[in-house]
């Protein structure tokens, strides 16, 4: 089945960047997405790019997609206090009516 | 964008009991819903695919006698835990579609249950 691996925790300071990693190992995925979660609470989709992309951005948020190494990253430009949470990148293969394959999951820890 | 409910946000529940979640889709209707699980710093596993009119479709591994789904309407799924035991306590979390072109699932809040 498909599988989907990020790093467990990353920790930045205040007005950094961070960058968050993600792996796949489904060729035929279509749709790479980056849902943000803070405690307690459901997903929230922070952006998504398809598959024919090599980039996308979205005001601080920018994601980098590297099919031949199937390797997604998202990056958030002045990280700020607000961004603590925990990021999931998932992944479909015909869109929005499909199950979402979730990665693992990374803690993003903001400090000042 | 779109709403998504859950009912309740959290419960508990002695061993043995049964526990309903209902998902709701507030301003759009919703032919599929996917009902997901998080245990505590993990991921979210797809349980099943919720289809309104239809048969909900189990992933592998998932009891469908334990974990019975209805999807009685384009606006409401439910999600109902029968005989309920203390590895059942998760957090459960509903999505749906947006109308077709649209390439997003809304999610809802999550329910948290635990069973004593």
């Amino acid at each position: 089945g498909e599988d989907v691996e990020q790093s467990l925790f990353l920790s930045v300071r205040e007005g950094d960047s961070s960058v968050i990693n993600c792996t796949y190992t489904d060729s035929s995925s279509t749709y790479l997405y980056w849902y943000k979660q803070e405690p307690g609470a459901g997903l929230q989709l922070l952006t998504y790019i398809f598959s024919n992309m090599d980039m996308k951005q979205d005001q601080r948020l920018t994601v980098l997609l590297n099919k031949k190494d199937k390797h997604l990253s998202l990056r958030i430009a002045d990280t700020q206090t607000g961004d603590s949470a925990i990021y999931f990148c998932a992944e479909s293969n015909t869109g929005t009516a499909s199950k979402l394959t979730f990665g693992t999951g990374t803690r993003l820890q903001v400090t000042l | 964008g779109a709403v998504v409910s859950q009912h309740p946000s959290w419960v508990i529940c002695k061993s043995g009991t049964s526990v309903k979640i209902e998902c709701r889709s507030l301003d759009f209707q919703a032919t599929t819903m996917f009902w997901y699980r998080q245990f505590p710093k993990q991921s979210l596993m797809l349980m099943a695919t919720s289809n309104e009119g239809s048969k909900a479709t189990y992933e592998q591994g998932v009891e469908k006698d334990k974990f019975l789904i209805n999807h009685a309407s384009l606006t409401l799924s439910t999600l109902t835990v029968t005989s309920a035991h203390p590895e059942d306590s998760s957090f459960y979390i509903c999505s749906a579609p947006a109308s077709v072109g649209y390439n997003e699932q809304f999610f809802g809040p999550g329910t948290r249950l635990t069973v004593l």
